[in-house]
């Protein structure tokens, strides 16, 4: 089940079921968008990423959707695996043409056994 | 060699003294940054480098001043520092040829202001 903790939304799963991480984005001019993976000690590491002229993106057991009606975006991983807990953020290109990404919250992903 | 590099990995200071943190990436990468990153928080971009020039800042506070001494490298300087400065500092680069490229980040330092 999902939760929201004081700081950071965590999202639950049984190892083997698939997960859907969510996402609001803030600016609706944002035109690329990425998904990382932080795991602890670590700086978040590049998982996918979508045009904002697409609507869904598959990699490898991870899908990005993006709805720019509601400036939403969800990260869906198949067969969930314990290596995939981690913090997960979404980034907006929040300024087109320059280098300036803005992150979103995060979500807590645990994988239970 | 597809890594950024940080050092040091932890730090330690007192609010009186002057310490750097360093950054190296040696993809290429021509657009490089600082990022700041609270407990349970996302990261906060500080500072970004293009080309070797400052062409960001994002309002940080004078006590933190970043360089680029070329093209691989990138310090960040740290000066009367407080407590609540204490975070995980992200170091991060990309290619120079548009902005729809992800960053590939180093593992951080971890900066205690006591």
């Amino acid at each position: 089940g999902e939760s929201v903790g004081l700081h950071l939304p965590t999202l639950s799963v049984q190892e083997g079921d698939n997960s859907i991480i969510n996402c609001a984005y803030s600016n609706s001019a944002s035109d690329y968008f990425i998904w990382y993976k932080q795991e602890s000690g670590k700086g978040p590491q590049f998982i996918i990423d979508i045009r904002s002229n697409m609507d869904k993106r598959q990699g490898q057991r991870v899908t990005v959707l993006l709805n720019k009606t509601v400036k939403h975006l969800s990260l869906q991983i198949a067969a969930t695996q314990p290596g995939d807990s981690a913090v997960y953020f979404c980034a907006e290109n929040y300024s087109s043409g320059t280098y300036k990404y803005i992150f979103g919250t995060g979500t807590r992903l645990k994988v239970l056994a | 060699d597809t890594e950024v590099t940080q050092t040091p990995k932890h730090l330690v200071m007192g609010m009186t003294n002057k310490k750097s943190l360093k950054c190296e990436q040696h993809m290429g990468h021509r657009a490089m940054y600082w990022y700041k990153q609270k407990a349970k928080k996302p990261p906060e971009l500080m500072f970004v480098y293009s080309y070797e020039k400052l062409s960001i800042n994002e309002s940080v506070p004078s006590r933190f001043s970043p360089e680029c001494p070329n093209s691989s490298l990138l310090n960040l300087h740290l000066h009367a520092l407080q407590p609540e400065d204490s975070a995980l500092y992200l170091c991060a680069s990309s290619p120079q040829s548009g902005a729809d490229y992800g960053y590939t980040f180093g593992s951080g330092t971890r900066l205690t202001v006591v």
